[in-house]
Formats: C-alpha cells, sequence, structure tokens
C-alpha cells in the first residue's frame, strides 16, 4: 500500500501571509508527483507536474520544490489572498500507467 | 472551452437502488478515470479506461461497475448503494504519450452522491 501524507491537514493564515505546506510520498519507484488545487464547487485543478529530483515550480504566487531521494515535496504561497482558499491534494506516481495515489489534501483558509 | 462534465452534481439515492453517474468530455482524451473520496480522506481510483480497455483496480468492490460507450461519455454504476458509498465521486481523463506513457490528468467538478 502505497503512502501518501499531506500536512498540515487544515490551515488558517490572514491575507499577506505566506505559507507552506507538505507532501511525503514513497522515495523508490517515482515517476511524477503532481499537486492540483481544489476549490469548493469546482474541478480539482493542476498546479504542477514534477518528475525530476531538485525539481522547483513556479506560478504566479505559487511554487513547489521536489526531493525524490528523501520522498517529499513543498508547496509556497506567498502573500496569501483569500482566493487561494481551497484544498491543495498531492498525487503520487509510481509507474507512467497512469494511477495517482493522492493525498488527504490540506485545506487552506486565508482570511481577510 | 473544452472541459470534464459530470452530472448531476448532487446525487441522494436509496439504500440498495441501482444508480448511475455520468462524465462526459470534450477534450477527446483517450482515458477516463472513475475516483472515489469519502469525507477528508484523499480521493481512490476505482477504475479507468484506456479507450475501450477498461482496467479495474484489485481493492474496487465488485458493486462498482463501468461502462464506456464512446470517447466522449464514461458512466459509474452502483448497482446497490450502501451507506458506505455515500462520497464524493469525480471523473478524469488524460491523454497518453507516444510510448504509453499516461499524460496529465484533467477532472470534473465531481458528483456528490447521498445514500439514505
Amino acid at each position: 500500500i502505497l503512502n501518501v501524507e499531506q500536512s498540515p491537514q487544515s490551515l488558517h493564515v490572514q491575507e499577506g501571509d505566506s505559507t507552506n505546506f507538505t507532501c511525503s510520498f514513497p522515495s523508490s519507484n517515482f515517476y511524477a508527483l503532481h499537486w492540483y488545487r481544489w476549490e469548493t464547487a469546482k474541478s480539482p485543478e493542476a498546479l504542477f507536474v514534477m518528475t525530476l529530483n531538485g525539481d522547483e515550480k513556479k506560478k504566479g504566487r505559487i511554487s513547489a520544490t521536489l526531493n525524490t531521494k528523501e520522498g517529499y515535496s513543498y508547496l509556497y504561497i506567498k502573500g496569501s489572498q483569500p482566493e487561494d482558499s481551497a484544498t491543495y491534494l498531492c498525487a503520487f506516481s509510481g509507474t507512467s500507467y497512469g494511477k495517482l495515489t493522492f493525498g488527504q489534501g490540506t485545506i487552506l483558509t486565508v482570511h481577510p | 472551452d473544452a472541459m470534464v462534465i459530470q452530472n448531476p452534481r448532487y446525487q441522494v439515492t436509496q439504500f440498495g437502488k441501482p444508480v448511475t453517474l455520468s462524465c462526459s468530455q470534450t477534450l477527446n482524451h483517450n482515458v477516463m478515470y472513475w475516483y472515489q473520496q469519502k469525507s477528508s480522506q484523499a480521493p481512490k481510483l476505482l477504475f479507468h479506461y484506456y479507450d475501450k480497455d477498461f482496467n479495474n483496480e484489485a481493492d474496487t468492490p465488485d458493486n462498482f461497475q463501468s461502462r464506456r460507450p464512446n470517447t466522449s461519455f464514461c458512466f459509474l454504476d452502483i448497482r446497490s448503494p450502501g451507506l458506505g458509498d455515500a462520497a464524493m465521486y469525480l471523473c478524469a481523463t488524460s491523454t497518453t504519450s507516444g510510448r504509453g506513457a499516461y499524460n496529465e490528468q484533467f477532472f470534473g467538478p465531481g458528483t456528490r452522491l447521498t445514500v439514505l
């Protein structure tokens, strides 16, 4: 059984705060690590797909890093805004054949 | 915009009464997936179709079946829903690369199933 763990489970921050959360995954048989943002009543939206150890990806105020040797990825949000409020899911892929194993998500609430 | 559509968004059924959830896509992707997410848990893959080929996960209960009549549509059938089947059901699609690797998945908004 693959274990993908996210922490914290939930997070409340004030507008303007920077924040980060963690995804840990098996360090063997790594193929890709995905981050998704899932806003209430909407579809999960892909943020990043990361495949190489040491990868750093950035989209606006959101960035992510990847360490495949130790099995973790960090997601950072700089200057959080209320519209960043969502559940952030990471998903591990151990093969090229489609199956994603998800973490349980981090629920982020940004208070104005 | 090309997208993955799920209908209905909310479905209520009775214990033991068969129910079908629908997914359609305008992306023309060859792979379609069904995930189940119970409250505060990780989404869990139930099965996927690679073109017409059905791929069941080993731990998916027999109560869950799927049909894919064409590229655009995929259905999730729950033959006899139990209280434990109440969950969010997510449909996703992807393409495959020339070497058969599965690419990024695109999700629908989900159907929340309530079983009374």
